[in-house]
């Protein structure tokens, strides 16, 4: 059973601190996204990975750091330096990291509440 | 500067009539566009696509349409369905890209 999973699925944390929102794909995908959901916004690129150890920064990147160890697997962590952490965050994986095939595939997302 | 836009928040509509959401783009390198739709606290589901080489895409109740020259692109629902109701999004992406960029959605509502 092919998917993406994204774990928890709620997740709260106390300001100031770090935090790390994991995203697992068994697609045998090569490319993984990182998109923030906020109300009333379309969903904004974080990261984005387009072949294991490389990843390129998306429009809101600052505050965020991923890293791509595994072609599987693409973790995102929410640092202190971010000002507005609070929000919806959602996975996502495509086939190739070229652009010929463009469909991406998403997880079920993670929303992070910060205290 | 919004690339891809979808100016209504929300459309409301009954069930069996057509659905017609729009989205406009400014950048002319796009050349592939997508429809996603989403449940709340759920992640975007793929819909349908097309490519700049054609102006129509057909997929059962879903058919999207493409306008170049005017930059434009609507998606039709017919018939529509209450679990049709949902957020769409509008995505677009150039050739060689990876990454989608994306209009913030319209939100739909099919009542019975």
């Amino acid at each position: 059973d092919g998917g993406i999973t994204q774990s928890p699925k709620y997740l709260f944390r106390k300001e100031g601190q770090n935090v790390t929102l994991s995203c697992e794909q068994n697609l045998n995908h090569d490319a993984m996204y990182w998109y923030r959901q906020d109300p009333g916004q379309g969903l904004r690129l974080i990261y984005y990975s387009q072949i294991v150890n490389d990843f390129q920064k998306g429009d809101i990147a600052e505050g965020y750091s991923v890293s791509r160890e595994k072609k599987e697997s693409f973790p995102l962590t929410v640092t202190s330096a971010q000002k507005n952490p609070t929000a919806f965050y959602l996975c996502a994986s495509s086939i190739d990291g070229q652009g010929f095939y463009n469909e991406q595939f998403f997880g079920p997302g993670t929303r992070l509440t910060v205290l | 500067d919004q690339q891809v836009k979808q100016n209504s928040p929300s459309l409301s509509v009954q069930e069996g009539r057509i659905s017609i959401l729009n989205c406009d783009y400014t950048n002319s390198m796009f050349d592939y566009f997508l429809w996603y739709k989403k449940y709340p606290a759920e992640g975007p589901t793929f819909l349908i696509s097309i490519s700049s080489i054609k102006d129509k895409n057909e997929d059962g109740r879903f058919t999207v349409f493409l306008n170049k020259s005017a930059k434009h692109l609507s998606l039709h629902i017919v018939p529509s369905q209450p679990g049709d109701s949902a957020v769409y999004f509008c995505a677009a992406s150039s050739q060689g890209y990876s990454t989608l960029t994306f209009g913030k959605g319209t939100m739909l509502l099919v009542s019975p």
